[in-house]
Order: structure tokens, then sequence, then C-alpha cells
């Protein structure tokens, strides 16, 4: 699988739009890009994934780049709830069972 | 319940005991797994079952034994521990390998 390059630390205003970013300039054509989210002290939780289009759904978009290298989560109104570590991975769908977590993007939502 | 249980949330045991781990998901996924978390390392996977069977084993020592005797239930057996092996063990299912999968809480513990 693809390795992905996130920063370490972010910060957001509680209300404002939190853009995370993801830096996979290895990706494959069947990988598809995933993020998941750790609350501390919880499980991660799935959040969304894509191939090529943008994807949207309750919890946030997901914006990839034309030529796949790179890709942003987006959550429109942050909320302290959001505070979490937020993983992006890169894998090809079925028949693989890994997820390579990575350290992630720790989120932090200022109230 | 709905989701992936796990149970006991908290565990502390000496390195001459042995516990077991228990995971349950309500989902009516294939495929179950559990994961370990060290304090600042990434989520190491440990194995991997699918329709019950074990696909995976990622070189987990043999004092850790999984046990899976259907699709909705996984076990982690666990004997003559060692203290680095304190972590949250995390259990979680997908519907069929290589989709999107679902955690639990997490089960901490302790090795003293």
């Amino acid at each position: 699988d693809a390795k992905t390059t996130q920063p370490p630390s972010m910060d957001c205003a509680e209300g404002r739009a939190a853009n995370l970013p993801c830096n996979h300039s290895t990706i494959s054509g069947n990988e598809y890009v995933y993020w998941y989210r750790q609350i501390h002290s919880q499980g991660p939780q799935y959040i969304i994934h894509g191939l090529k289009n943008n994807e949207t759904n309750e919890m946030a978009s997901l914006i990839i780049t034309e030529d796949r290298k790179s890709s942003t989560l987006i959550l429109p109104h942050a909320t302290l709830r959001d505070t979490a570590v937020y993983y992006c991975i890169v894998r090809v769908a079925s028949g693989a069972n890994n997820l390579f977590f990575g350290t992630g993007t720790r989120l932090t939502v200022i109230p | 319940e709905t989701g992936v249980t796990q149970t006991p949330r908290h565990l502390v045991m000496g390195m001459t005991n042995k516990k077991s781990l228990k995971c349950e998901q309500h989902l009516g996924h294939n495929a179950m797994y559990w994961y370990k978390q060290s304090a600042k390392k990434p989520l190491e996977l440990m194995f991997v079952y699918n329709f019950k069977e074990q696909t995976e084993n990622n070189s987990v020592p043999s004092r850790f034994s999984p046990e899976c005797p259907n699709s909705s239930h996984l076990f982690l057996h666990l004997h003559t521990l060692q203290p680095e092996d304190s972590a949250l063990y995390l259990c979680a299912s997908s519907q069929d390998l290589g989709l999107e999968q679902f955690f639990g809480p997490g089960t901490r513990l302790t090795v003293l």
C-alpha cells in the first residue's frame, strides 16, 4: 500500500471549516483514499473514502486532486467533538485486509 | 447493543495470569480483526479472520492466542504476558475483507 504524509497537528476554530491535507504521491491506480479518526481513548471511526471523484457524506467531504497525489478532508463546521487524530490511509479495496494507520494529524478544535 | 462491543473495557493482570478479551459484532459482518495500539505508536494489525478462518497472523508472539468460534465473536486469549504488552487492544469488523472497518471501543490492558 502507498505511504501517506500528514501534518502532525492542526488547530481549528469552532464553527469554522477544518481542512486536513494528505499527500500520497505514490498512490496506484487501484488504491482508494480512506479517512478514519480516533477520539481519545476510543476506537477509530470510519469517516469517508474515495477513488477519483470528490465524495461527501454526513460527516465530511473528501477532495482528491486530479493527479490523485494528494487529498483534503473537510469538516465543514468543526465542533469541539471533532477534536481527534485523523488518519489518511491509502489501500486497495477488495481482497486487502490491512489498514496502516501511520501517525495521523491531531486536530484540536478551539472554542 | 449495536456495532462492535468489547469486554472488558479495562483489565489489569499479572505476568502469570491467563485472561481473555472478547469482541462481538452485531453488524452481520464476515471479517474480524485484532489490533494493538501502544502509547505513541501506530495501530498494529495482529490477526484477521474471514468467515471464521484466520487469514493473517502478523508475527504475533504465541502468548497471544486468537479464537473465532463464529463470524460474530472473536476472542484473544492472553497468558504469560510481559509489561510491554500493556496497550489498547482494538477489535474491528468489516462486511468483507478490504471494505471499511468498524472498530470497538477497545480494552485497555495493563500488565504488571
